[in-house]
Formats: structure tokens, C-alpha cells, sequence
């Protein structure tokens, strides 16, 4: 199986500030890898599929990059809504592995 | 509007069985390939499996630590998928989710998730 490496682990930042969030993946999977945002009691939703692509009703301030086995996830302007854990997958093959996920707290 | 409505978990002794049902509403259920993630108290998400739609083959493909115990069906007639958890261990306890899947540029994504059902094996 591909294995899926987030950094950090956690993070603590402010409203307003910029943030990266970085997945490595164990294998080329070009661009096959998508970012979720998980809340306390809700389920995950889908942000960012294909490393780049935001998912309708996204917003903007949330963007992916990245290709091969390196992929960031950035928070152009962090929100109050945004404090939450961040998890990468894999879409290039069974078994669609996630990262250990990045708890992002406010400071 | 779209919605999985899931069913069917609670507190199973070791060794046991439990179903866990999604009803799926608001979309082509029938053209759908949906899976299964679970997510163990203080730990990330793990891919349970996946049934593709009965017009794609509706091949079925599990993670390996559940291979031979978790079977995942589907009803059409009832716009339901099913997950059949046998022979369930502690390290089983978790919220498991349903999911809609979707494929994107290629890539394979989690597009649309039910609410969770928690499952909790302990004597």
C-alpha cells in the first residue's frame, strides 16, 4: 500500500495568518491526491481533489498544489471555521490511504 | 439533496456480527460507487472498502486488516449499501462512515459522507 506522510502533526496559528499543511506520499501518484477538513462530530468534506482542484463550494482561500509525492495544502487567511483537523488521501490506488492528518489549533 | 442516512451500529461483545446499513437519497444511486472509512476513537481515517455499480462490474475491493471479515453489499431496489462486520475485535470500535465516491482529473475522492455510526466491540 502507499503510505501518506503529513506534516506537522499539528499546528497552532492565528486568524488571518497563512498556512501550509504538507503530504508526501511513499510512490509516485502524480497528481492523484485529494485534502478533506474534518470537524469535531461532523463528517469530513472534500476541499481539494486532483492536488489542485477545489471542490464546489469550497472557498477560495483554500488551495492545493504538488504532483509525484510532494503536495501542500495552503489557507491563504485562516478563519475562525478553519480550526479543524486536515487530512490528505491518495486517489491513484486501492487502498486510497489518508495521512495521519494536521490538527490545526488556534494559538 | 443529497443524503446517506446510516443505521444499525452499538455495542457488540468480541466474536460478534453487526450490519451496518446506508440509505442513500438525492442522487443516481444505481450508477454510484460507494465505501466504507472508519475512524477509531483519537486516530485518522482509515478506507474499509468499496462496491463499484452493478453497470461497472460491481466488483467489490477491502482493505486488508478486514478482508475476510467485513462484506459490503448493495441494494439498488433500495438505494442501500450495507456493511456486514463479522467476527469483530476491540480494535473494531469506531465511527464508520458510508460514503459517495467520485472520481476527479483521475483522482479517486471521498465526495459525499454520511454521519457516521458508531460501532463499540467490548465485553
Amino acid at each position: 500500500d502507499i503510505q501518506m506522510t503529513q506534516s506537522p502533526s499539528s499546528l497552532s496559528a492565528s486568524v488571518g495568518d497563512r498556512v501550509t499543511i504538507t503530504c508526501r506520499a511513499s510512490q509516485n501518484i502524480n497528481i492523484y491526491l485529494n485534502w478533506y477538513q474534518h470537524k469535531p462530530g461532523k463528517a469530513p468534506n472534500v476541499l481539494i481533489y486532483a492536488a489542485s482542484n477545489l471542490q464546489s463550494g469550497v472557498p477560495s482561500r483554500f488551495s492545493g498544489s504538488g504532483s509525484g509525492t510532494d503536495f501542500t495544502l495552503t489557507i491563504s487567511s485562516l478563519q475562525p471555521e478553519d480550526f479543524a483537523t486536515y487530512y490528505c488521501q491518495q486517489g491513484s490506488s486501492i487502498s486510497y490511504t489518508f495521512g495521519q492528518g494536521t490538527k490545526l489549533e488556534i494559538k | 439533496e443529497v443524503q446517506l442516512v446510516q443505521s444499525g451500529g452499538g455495542l457488540i461483545e468480541p466474536g460478534g456480527s453487526l450490519r451496518l446499513s446506508c440509505v442513500a437519497s438525492g442522487f443516481p444511486f444505481n450508477d454510484a460507487w460507494m465505501s466504507w472509512v472508519r475512524q477509531a476513537p483519537g486516530k485518522g481515517l482509515e478506507w474499509i472498502g468499496r462496491i463499484k455499480s452493478k453497470a461497472a462490474g460491481g466488483a467489490i475491493d477491502y482493505a486488508t486488516p478486514v478482508k475476510d471479515r467485513f462484506t459490503i453489499s448493495r441494494d439498488d431496489s433500495k438505494n442501500t449499501v450495507y456493511l456486514q462486520l463479522s467476527s469483530l475485535k476491540t480494535e473494531d470500535t469506531a465511527m464508520y462512515y458510508c460514503i459517495w465516491d467520485m472520481y476527479g482529473s483521475g483522482s479517486y475522492y471521498f465526495y459525499f459522507w454520511g454521519q457516521g455510526i458508531l460501532v463499540t466491540v467490548s465485553s
